[in-house]
């Protein structure tokens, strides 16, 4: 059974880069044929998606945050990562890791890490 | 303001049948067959229940079912148990953005 786990600082400055990791148990990111994708929740607002990364090492990004974020995996440590750049507060949320669909990087997730809580302030 | 537009809230009594909406425009939800739901309990991980509309994964309820009319899809949860009391939040690919989600609906059983 496929489990992920978000870890990384849960405190950034404005302007300075928002990096996380998702490790990955139970099952490979380059060989299994899936997607894997990040999404954040503000405080009170809904889900979003941030990008997927594909088992060939292709990425896919919401456009409106296509400008600052990076996802990039290290597969011998069978982890996936967020960057985000230039973060503001507008960024804090908890940041979800979760596993997509083996035909796209814009459909369902699951399952789902935990999730981290992600705070950008001086 | 999220791109799909979902109740807020939404009630029910045990035993009953609720529907919670997911309302999109013809370049989500009317427009393509990839619309998912997920259940999640307060600080837990979200949980996918419902994918391309209709289908559910490999043991979820048979309680929890899909469905699409034009550019409104609905998630249906009957026999409601007090452990389904949770938010739900619906998602769609989308021509624009590419994948949008819902502001997320809190059931409550009363």
């Amino acid at each position: 059974q496929v489990q992920l786990q978000e870890s990384g600082p849960g405190l950034v400055k404005p302007s300075e880069t928002l990096s996380l990791t998702c490790t990955v148990s139970g099952g490979s990111i380059s060989s299994s044929i899936y997607y894997w994708g990040w999404i954040r929740q503000p405080p009170g607002k809904g889900l979003e998606w941030i990008g997927s990364l594909s088992y060939s090492g292709n990425t896919y990004y919401n456009p409106s945050l296509k400008s600052r974020v990076t996802i990039s995996r290290d597969t011998s440590r069978n982890q996936f990562s967020l960057r985000l750049i230039s973060v503001t507060a507008a960024d804090t949320a908890i940041y979800y890791c979760a596993r997509g669909p083996q035909d796209s990087p814009y459909n369902w997730f699951g399952p789902w890490g935990q999730g981290t809580l992600v705070t950008v302030s001086s | 303001q999220s791109a799909l537009t979902q109740p807020a809230s939404v009630s029910g009594s045990p035993g009953q049948s609720i529907t919670i909406s997911c309302t999109g425009t013809t370049r989500d939800v009317g427009g393509y067959n990839y619309v998912s739901w997920y259940q999640r309990h307060p600080g837990k991980a979200p949980r996918l229940i419902i994918y391309d509309v209709t289908n559910r994964p490999s043991g979820v309820s048979s309680r929890f079912s899909g469905s699409k009319s034009g550019n409104t899809a609905s998630l249906t949860i009957s026999g409601l148990q007090a452990e389904d009391e949770a938010d739900y939040y619906c998602s769609s690919f989308t021509s624009i953005t590419t994948l949008v989600f819902g502001g997320g609906t809190k059931v409550t059983v009363l």
